[in-house]
């Protein structure tokens, strides 16, 4: 079973500034099967990237992915006030079929 | 617009059953391949079951094989989880998802907004 560790658990920071998150795998990952998906208080998870680097539809071009392997990263260049929120980065794969890491909360310094 | 709208969670004591259900529109719903996914209060998200487009194959989380059943009905554009021998443990917001599949990647592109099932006495 793949296990996903996010870091850091709890990111501060302010508007304007860059974000990096990171989703380190315990096995390697197809790159193709890596997501990450952003989540708001009482809202449902929201796509952002898929295969690890392309951008979903509609998110806007200051989110990227990157990374292969083992390490993947999700980096919000310049951070809005509604980027606020906790990030979880995805895997597909075989069993479990799918699993998510714990998470990222990115909160208002 | 794509559309998902899942309906039939609630309070349900320690042994019970329930079906979620899971209404979508917008999109060719024969076409995709359909998950759900739970969330405990307060804690991240976990997978639950994912069924082909068919209905041909299912594949379950290791916590709710033996005790859940997905299944959909292309007809009707709704897709079910019958939840059986409830635990406290199964408490947790509900989400229907669907899968995308393009080009080798795959992920979840549309959410539902999630149903509520508590299991408690």
């Amino acid at each position: 079973e793949i296990v996903l560790t996010q870091s850091p658990g709890t990111l501060s920071l302010s508007p304007g500034e860059r974000a990096t998150l990171s989703c380190r795998a315990s096995q390697s990952v197809n790159s193709n099967y890596l997501a990450w998906y952003q989540q708001k208080p009482g809202q449902a998870p929201r796509l952002l990237i898929y295969g690890a680097s392309s951008r979903a539809t509609g998110i806007p071009d200051r989110f990227s992915g990157s990374g292969s392997g083992t390490d993947f990263t999700l980096t919000i260049s310049r951070l809005e006030p509604e980027d606020f929120a906790v990030y979880y980065c995805q895997q597909f794969g075989s069993s479990p079929l799918y699993t998510f890491g714990q998470g990222t909360k990115l909160e208002i310094k | 617009e794509v559309q998902l709208l899942e309906s039939g969670g609630g309070l349900v004591q320690p042994g019970g059953s329930l079906r979620l259900s899971c209404a979508a529109s917008g999109f060719t719903f024969s076409s995709y391949a359909m998950s759900w996914v739970r969330q405990a209060p307060g804690k991240g998200l976990d997978w639950v079951s994912t069924i082909t487009t068919n209905g041909g194959s299912t594949s379950f989380a290791d916590s709710v094989k033996g005790r859940f059943t997905i299944s959909r009905d292309n007809s009707k554009n709704t897709l079910y989880l019958q939840m059986n021998s409830l635990r406290a443990e199964d408490t947790a917001v509900y989400y229907c998802a669907s899968r995308y599949n393009s080009g080798g990647k795959v992920c979840f592109d549309y959410w539902g907004q999630g149903t509520l099932v508590t299991v408690s006495s």
